[in-house]
């Protein structure tokens, strides 16, 4: 079993829907959870943080369920530039003091018009 | 602005050359770096961790004298793939933690192709 599992999508809507990402981990001592964005050909770049409580930005909520080891990812009104990869990424502790960053497989959304 | 640089974004190479890739900090010192690859439609995955005045650690499966990681200052950490064949084509990527977080930058990535 993976670490870290994203549906690998492709997701394709038309702008102004509603997208659900969904993520499971496997190792259940994780300490951080992290929503990236991967644009075509160019490096990972952080969205968002998840907390328990879930949390909001703007057209953005994330929740994190721990006892399920479920993450997920809201896009309300999905607009052109929101296609990209979206990474579900895993602080599983462990190694330096900064902890090891797993990465699930990304979900891949295209939004078009 | 971008924290950190990676040096060259795209190499195409013969195999059984040696390349180096640098990854630069830019707008404070690490002293721990982290180098990543990512093969084509696959997640990231950490190939080791650069320390800076010691040696990497090198994840499991991942062969140190195959990769060279030097970490000589605290804001340069290179990169050598020796003897590189073609299925040492990947994307690789280094970061470095992002201060108070338990997440990390990450440069732009460096493009390598071995022929």
């Amino acid at each position: 079993r993976k670490e870290v599992e994203q549906d690998p999508g492709p997701f394709n809507v038309p702008e102004g829907a509603t997208v659900a990402f969904n993520c499971t981990y496997s190792n259940s001592a994780s300490q951080s959870f992290f929503w990236y964005r991967q644009d075509c050909r160019k490096e990972p770049k952080l969205l968002m943080s998840v907390y328990s409580s879930g949390n909001e930005d703007g057209r953005f909520t994330a929740q994190l369920n721990r006892a399920s080891q479920y993450i997920s990812l809201l896009i309300r009104d999905s607009k052109l530039s929101d296609s990209a990869t979206y990474l579900c990424v895993v602080n599983t502790g462990g190694g330096t003091s900064y902890g090891k960053l797993t990465f699930g497989q990304g979900t891949i959304l295209t939004v078009h018009p | 602005g971008a924290v950190v640089s990676q040096h060259p974004s795209r190499v195409i190479c013969k195999s059984g050359t040696s390349v180096k890739i640098e990854c630069r900090s830019l707008d404070f010192q690490a002293t721990t770096m982290f180098w990543y690859r990512q093969f084509p439609k696959q997640s990231l995955m950490l190939m080791a961790t650069s320390n800076e005045g010691s040696k990497a650690t090198y994840e499991q499966g991942v062969e140190k004298d195959k990769f060279l990681i030097n970490h000589a200052s605290l804001t340069l950490s290179t990169l050598t793939v020796t003897s590189a064949h073609p299925e040492d084509s990947s994307f690789y990527i280094c970061s470095l933690p992002r201060p108070n977080t338990d997440t990390q930058y990450f440069g732009p990535g460096t493009r390598l192709t071995v022929l």
